[in-house]
């Protein structure tokens, strides 16, 4: 049972453009969010995190909005670069479960960003 | 020092070897983990270390030995694997065992032929 989806393998932008990435989850649970990027051949980089007591966090080009009704989360980049050509990953944790620690992943998109 | 260090970057081992994977951080994180990353698919939490003390295991099969020597290292004894054990082996850490975001290493390529 996939808790946490990322319904699009694939997204395609042109480089100044505005990328959105997309995750929905099913487990109520959940009350932390995080994303993260993966260039091949290399560990997984941190880029951003909400908590569910908030619905939007930003950090320069990155935002992260949250839909708690909907289970639903998103990351906006803008603008979009070639150097952000990667696959994302969105992760989320039980904090109140006292499980914290324990990160459930999607399965990825894979974002290109072309000229 | 903000990094997380993983070797051997490949390895290749029979069924009958033992072999041990190593991690090593210098950012005086107290969280350690061991994920399993298999192709086209989101990694795989196997053990927790909170403090130096395994906190959580993924219900992982035996022949997967983790330790945590000091709070700096981590290392995943592996002996008697199957081939579908072969996948990119992750190691983290974090500041503590909560809320904190986990900071990876490159990975360990596994291959169990």
């Amino acid at each position: 049972d996939q808790q946490v989806k990322q319904n699009s393998p694939s997204l395609s932008v042109q480089e100044g453009r505005i990328s959105i990435l997309n995750c929905d989850y099913t487990n109520s649970m959940f009350d932390y969010f995080l994303w993260y990027k993966k260039y091949p051949a290399e560990g997984p980089t941190f880029l951003i995190s909400i908590s569910s007591i908030k619905d939007k966090n930003e950090d320069g080009r990155f935002t992260v909005f949250l839909n708690k009704s909907a289970k639903h989360l998103s990351l906006h980049i803008v603008p979009s670069q070639p150097g952000d050509s990667a696959v994302y990953f969105c992760a989320a944790s039980a904090r109140a479960t006292g499980t914290a620690s324990k990160l459930t992943f999607g399965t990825g998109t894979r974002l290109q960003v072309t000229l | 020092d903000t990094e997380v260090t993983q070797t051997p970057k490949h390895l290749v081992m029979g069924m009958t070897n033992k072999k041990s994977l190593k991690c090593e951080q210098h950012m005086g994180h107290r969280a350690m983990y061991w994920y399993k990353q298999k192709a086209k698919k989101p990694p795989e939490l196997m053990f927790v270390y909170s403090y130096e003390k395994l906190s959580i295991n993924e219900s992982v099969p035996s022949r997967f030995s983790p330790e945590c020597p000091n709070s700096s290292l981590l290392n995943l004894h592996l002996h008697a694997l199957q081939p579908e054990d072969s996948a990119l082996y992750l190691c983290a850490s974090s500041q503590g065992a909560g809320v904190y975001e986990q900071f990876f290493g490159p990975g360990t390529r596994l291959t169990v032929l």
